[in-house]
């Protein structure tokens, strides 16, 4: 158990509809960590927040949105769903930024867009 | 911008055995953190080693090891007495000291016959 926590581990949803993915950092931890996982393109960054900033962007689209609230959990919002959103997110956290701590993951949130 | 390559998509090994899986990266820093995660069919990332560039030292974790070759940009990972439980998707990971994202390879599925 990494101790990152994410909601929900499955979610079934058509497209055109909206999503909120949830996670709870480990203990202590001030950065989070978004990453999409699907078939095709492997494993990629979303965004980082780090003490409820927005730290780093990477290949998110602008359908999709992240925050990090001040107990430090995290959401991922994903809008306008279609079929090719149907992924594994997942989400990480670490101590620091810039620190070289090691990111741990949760177990994945998958979903799934009919 | 840095790249991971994995170019072994799929290895065997046979239980007690050993197995190096193959990772290549490049990157213009001197300075960065090389990981290998494991995901087993449960789709969890799991950590499995890491390697701070700046030491020469290799990084050893029980029967997990790397062999780090800084001049060449290999991080090769070996697994020793291989276990039927090693059975998963390997990842090879490149951080840099700039930034807190992992940029991932496409992985390597490592099968583990009794």
């Amino acid at each position: 158990d990494s101790g990152v926590t994410q909601t929900p581990k499955h979610l079934i949803t058509a497209t055109g509809q909206r999503v909120t993915l949830r996670c709870s950092p480990r203990s202590g931890d001030l950065s989070v960590y978004w990453y999409q996982q699907s078939l095709d393109q492997g494993l990629q960054f979303l965004i980082q927040y780090y003490n409820g900033e927005e730290r780093a962007k990477g290949n998110i689209l602008e359908r999709f949105s992240a925050q990090q609230f001040p107990d430090l959990h995290s959401e991922l919002n994903l809008s306008s769903l279609e079929l090719g959103d149907s992924a594994l997110y997942f989400c990480a956290s670490s101590p620091g930024s810039l620190s070289g701590n090691t990111i741990y993951f949760g177990e994945g949130s998958w979903l799934t867009v009919v | 911008a840095q790249t991971v390559t994995q170019s072994q998509p799929e290895m065997s090994v046979q239980e007690a055995e050993t197995v190096t899986l193959s990772c290549t990266y490049d990157t213009s820093e001197s300075d960065y953190y090389l990981f290998w995660y494991k995901q087993p069919p449960s789709r969890q990332m799991i950590l499995v080693i890491r390697q701070e560039a700046y030491k020469q030292q290799n990084a050893t974790e029980n029967r997990f090891s790397v062999n780090f070759q800084k001049a060449a940009k290999s991080f090769s990972l070996k697994i020793s007495d291989s276990q039927l439980g090693d059975a998963a998707m390997y990842f090879c990971a490149y951080r840099s000291y700039n930034t807190d994202k992992l940029i991932f390879g496409t992985g390597t599925r490592l099968q583990v016959f009794p």
